[in-house]
């Protein structure tokens, strides 16, 4: 049972326009959610964060939304830029029982298109 | 400090054999971490040390697999009579103390083939 689901494998997108990679969870306990990056022969790269407690935040050109109701996040990426071209993994934990275990999705290959 | 080190970075080896390999994370951190990630999957976790305890083991970590830190500093997983199905990219990471979220660093992983 997948209990991080992003369901787009896949998502072009030309340069200097919006990009937004979701993730929907099932499992009600998570209450701390990342998004990473990787790029091919390196480790994922921790991108930005959101706390349950909050419905949004921001860095830079990243902001994450947190629609806990929905059990739904994405990722907006604005202005994309050819080097934004990664695979994205959003992934969740439950930091509130101790556990610093994440649970990854299975990843979005954003292509942007110069 | 240049980040979270593995070692090898690739391993071929035959069925049946074993294989060990190495993680040395960012130095203050004294929390380290093993995943295994497959061909278009997300990372999935195997087990999580705080300093040189062994505190999370996820039922993936077969008993042919054994994970140690035993000075609390760098750590080794070994796995035991390969299996075909254990190919996979191997990744560490490390976070260090008295930090709420679980952002970690990753190291670059080792890449595992059984042939």
């Amino acid at each position: 049972d997948q209990q991080v689901k992003q369901n787009s494998p896949s998502l072009s997108v030309q340069e200097g326009r919006i990009s937004i990679l979701n993730c929907d969870y099932t499992n009600s306990m998570f209450d701390y959610f990342l998004w990473y990056k990787k790029y091919p022969a390196e480790g994922p790269t921790f991108l930005i964060s959101i706390s349950s407690i909050k419905d949004k935040n921001e860095d830079g050109r990243f902001t994450v939304f947190l629609n806990k109701s929905a059990k739904h996040l994405s990722l907006h990426i604005v202005p994309s830029q050819p080097g934004d071209s990664a695979v994205y993994f959003c992934a969740a934990s439950y930091i509130g029982a101790g556990s610093y275990q994440l649970t990854f999705g299975k990843g979005t290959k954003l292509s942007v298109i110069p | 400090d240049t980040g979270v080190s593995q070692d090898p970075r690739h391993k071929i080896t035959k069925r049946g054999q074993n294989v060990t390999f190495r993680c040395d994370p960012i130095s203050e951190h004294n929390r380290l971490y093993w995943y295994r990630q497959t061909l278009g999957q997300g990372p999935e976790f195997l087990t999580y040390f705080q300093n040189e305890a062994q505190l999370e083991k996820s039922r993936l970590l077969s008993d042919r697999f054994s994970a140690e830190r035993p000075k609390g500093s760098f750590s080794t997983l070994e796995i035991q009579r390969t299996e075909q199905g254990d190919s996979a990219m191997y990744l560490c990471a490390s976070s260090p103390p008295r930090v709420p979220s679980p952002s970690y660093t990753f190291g670059s992983g080792t890449r595992l083939t059984v042939v």
